[in-house]
């Protein structure tokens, strides 16, 4: 049972504009959320994250919006560039800490220039 | 500062050898954690270490042993390899599983098992 669900594997923009992806969580118990970004051969790299008290959290051009009522989570890029061009995953953590991360399948973003 | 170090980048083993995946961090952070990715799946946690000393079994330990050696070395033993274990492995630590810090991830080692 896939708690974590990233529906789209891949996305497509033009540079510029706007890249919207979406995570879904079944999990109630999650209490806090991150977003990683993945090149090919390297490993993650944390982008941003958002507790469960908060719906908005911005760092530059990444905001990232989070909608429990719907465990709905939603990371904004603007503008797109063609180095955001990776794979994303949603990552989130039950009350305790950041121990047990449980993690989406991932998209990958392709920003045209 | 080389953050988290993974040794080999690349392996392959044949069915029923045995290996040892090597991690180290120099970030001094007390838990450290290894995953899996398969392709089109996501990150999947084999073992953790919260702190040194202890270790603990995530959602996929079968097959695997793990050592935290010190503060800064956790490393993952495959005994009998099988093609199940094809995969890409990662490394990750955190300066405490108890609160909320990102982990931050190796480059990885690419295993295959033939």
């Amino acid at each position: 049972d896939q708690q974590v669900k990233q529906n789209s594997p891949s996305l497509s923009v033009q540079e510029g504009r706007i890249s919207i992806l979406n995570c879904d969580y079944t999990n109630s118990m999650f209490d806090y959320f991150l977003w990683y970004k993945k090149y090919p051969a390297e490993g993650p790299t944390f982008l941003i994250s958002i507790s469960s008290i908060k719906d908005k959290n911005e760092d530059g051009r990444f905001t990232v919006f989070l909608n429990k009522s719907a465990k709905h989570l939603s990371l904004h890029i603007v503008p797109s560039q063609p180095g955001d061009s990776a794979v994303y995953f949603c990552a989130a953590t039950l009350q305790g800490g950041s121990e047990k991360l449980v993690f989406g399948k991932g998209t990958k973003l392709t920003v045209n220039p | 500062n080389a953050g988290v170090t993974q040794t080999p980048k690349f392996q392959v083993l044949k069915t029923g050898q045995s290996m040892t995946l090597q991690c180290a961090q120099d970030m001094n952070h007390n838990s450290m954690y290894w995953y899996r990715q398969d392709p089109g799946m996501g990150l999947r946690l084999i073992y953790y270490s919260a702190s040194e000393g202890t270790t603990d079994k995530g959602e996929v330990p079968n097959g695997y042993n793990v050592s935290r050696l010190n503060k800064r070395e956790f490393s993952l033993r495959l005994e009998s390899a099988a093609p199940s274990q094809t995969s890409v492995y990662f490394c990750a630590s955190t300066r405490d599983s108890r609160s909320y810090n990102e982990q931050f991830f190796g480059p990885g080692t690419r295993l295959t098992v033939l």
